[in-house]
């Protein structure tokens, strides 16, 4: 069975960094494309960053361009993001995705999220 | 970016009866593959997304049959053929076709 377990949530400050993790089980974890989706408290889903099989292919939403950073490392069926200069409006619960080979491309299977509160 | 509308709530609908979500994308979601990446998510309370439907009116595995997606171009439509209560939920559209991936802001499915 296919399980995403997102990790490295928590509390930090204005300004300050966070790396989240994703660790995948249950399927050949390098032959997926992935995503990473936020969802404010209340609020709906954004998607915020794209990584391709390889890792050598990335797209971000303007809200974080600049500031985050997705890769991967497939001999370890992990997927990270790396949360620089950090806003309060970053706070959210973010669920890695994968992108479903056998679903045209849509987010078949997600993670139960992490939360990331950024707050002084 | 292309953006997602839907309805924030649903037309009310009793349990056993028919229901039918609408979104609209800003542009055409043809890709130049030929294909059309809307995708319909679930997010049940308190529960992570889960994929109902993917090219506009595929069923994912495992997603029961009362569930069917429709559209093509801009407008799009998931239809529930007998609501259940275990249906209850916010609904999201969200189209792949582009980068940046956009979702619309959802729509609360309303139980009379």
């Amino acid at each position: 069975e296919v399980y995403l377990v997102e990790s490295g949530g928590g509390l930090v400050h204005p300004g300050g960094s966070l790396r989240l993790s994703c660790t995948a089980s249950g399927f050949t974890f390098s032959d997926y494309e992935m995503n990473w989706v936020r969802q404010a408290p209340g609020k709906g889903l954004e998607w915020i960053s794209y990584i391709s099989a390889s890792g050598r292919t990335t797209f971000y939403a303007d809200s974080v361009m600049g500031r985050f950073t997705i890769s991967r490392d497939n001999a370890k069926d992990s997927l990270f993001l790396q949360m620089n200069s950090l806003r309060a409006e970053d706070t959210a619960v973010y669920y890695c995705s994968r992108e479903g080979v056998s679903a045209g491309g849509a987010p078949d299977y997600w993670g139960q999220g992490t939360l990331v509160t950024v707050s002084s | 970016d292309i953006v997602m509308t839907q309805p924030p709530l649903s037309s009310p609908v009793t349990l056993g009866q028919p229901a039918s979500i609408s979104c609209r994308s800003s542009q055409s979601l043809v890709h130049s593959d030929g294909n059309t990446y809307l995708n319909w998510v679930q997010q049940r309370p308190g529960q992570p997304p889960r994929l109902l439907i993917y090219k506009s009116s595929n069923r994912f595995s495992g997603v029961p049959d009362r569930f069917s997606g429709s559209g093509a171009g801009t407008d799009f439509t998931l239809k529930i053929s007998r609501v259940e209560a275990e249906d209850v939920g916010v609904y999201y559209c969200m189209q792949a076709t582009q980068f940046g991936y956009t979702f619309g802001q959802g729509t609360k499915l309303e139980i009379k």
